[in-house]
């Protein structure tokens, strides 16, 4: 695709709900990140993707979170039993290859609210 | 770990003067990429500048420039001829070689005054 992709873009559930959000990389991206950006705050990162490597998952903020990464493309961000403290705008971010030379693109995130 | 530290929570610049926007970074890794991204109101995220480890000149596109002071751990971002358009979030980040998730600093807020 032109970029990079996610849905939904905005997520209302319920407390101790299960949700699942999908992030589409721009085609040919090996590394993708995720990132947590509460309210007016910075971008905390959570996990990131290279290839067929094991990810990173030293920002997950507790057991609740997994992601997974299907094909080296399409990635999955669950979070179980949702608390309202997890209420953020969820960004993904791709980048051509591994290397710290190049920059990664962001899709419009998924804006998750937990009531 | 890698650490990125920006001090200015909130910058406010007359129109059309020049701004800069600090950076420091913590990493033990020679080999690193540094990197600004805008993010307006609207959420999403721009990418602006990037600047290498190696690289011998400083980083320029348009009306961005990057003061990199390798020895002093910093990349500071440079905007001249601010714009009102300009106003946004301002964030800095660091990738390295070895360690290649993409850490951010808390940002900075920049206000255009009229």
């Amino acid at each position: 695709g032109a970029g990079v992709s996610q849905s939904p873009s905005n997520k209302v559930t319920e407390k101790g709900k299960d949700v699942e959000l999908r992030c589409d990389p721009i085609s040919g991206h090996t590394a993708l990140y995720w990132y947590r950006q509460s309210l007016g705050q910075g971008l905390e990162f959570l996990i990131y993707f290279q290839g067929n490597s094991a990810p990173d998952k030293s920002g997950l903020p507790s057991d609740r979170f997994s992601a997974e990464r299907t094909g080296g493309s399409v990635s999955t961000l669950t979070i179980q039993r949702t608390q309202q403290e997890d209420s953020a705008v969820y960004l993904c971010a791709s980048s051509l290859r591994q290397g710290a030379w190049t920059e990664a693109f962001f899709g419009q995130g998924t804006r998750l609210t937990v009531v | 770990a890698q650490k990125i530290t920006q001090t200015q929570p909130g910058m406010f610049v007359q129109e059309k003067e020049a701004v800069t926007l600090d950076c420091t970074y913590d990493t033990s890794d020679p080999s690193y990429g540094l990197f600004w991204y805008k993010q307006p109101s609207s959420g999403e995220m721009i990418f602006l500048i990037y600047q290498g480890s190696y690289d011998q000149q400083n980083a320029t596109e348009g009306r961005y420039s990057l003061n990199f002071q390798k020895a002093r751990k910093s990349a500071n971002l440079v905007i001249s001829a601010s714009q009102l358009g300009d106003s946004a979030m301002y964030f800095c980040a660091m990738r390295e070689v070895n360690n290649n998730d993409m850490r951010f600093g808390a940002g900075t807020r920049l206000t255009v005054k009229p």
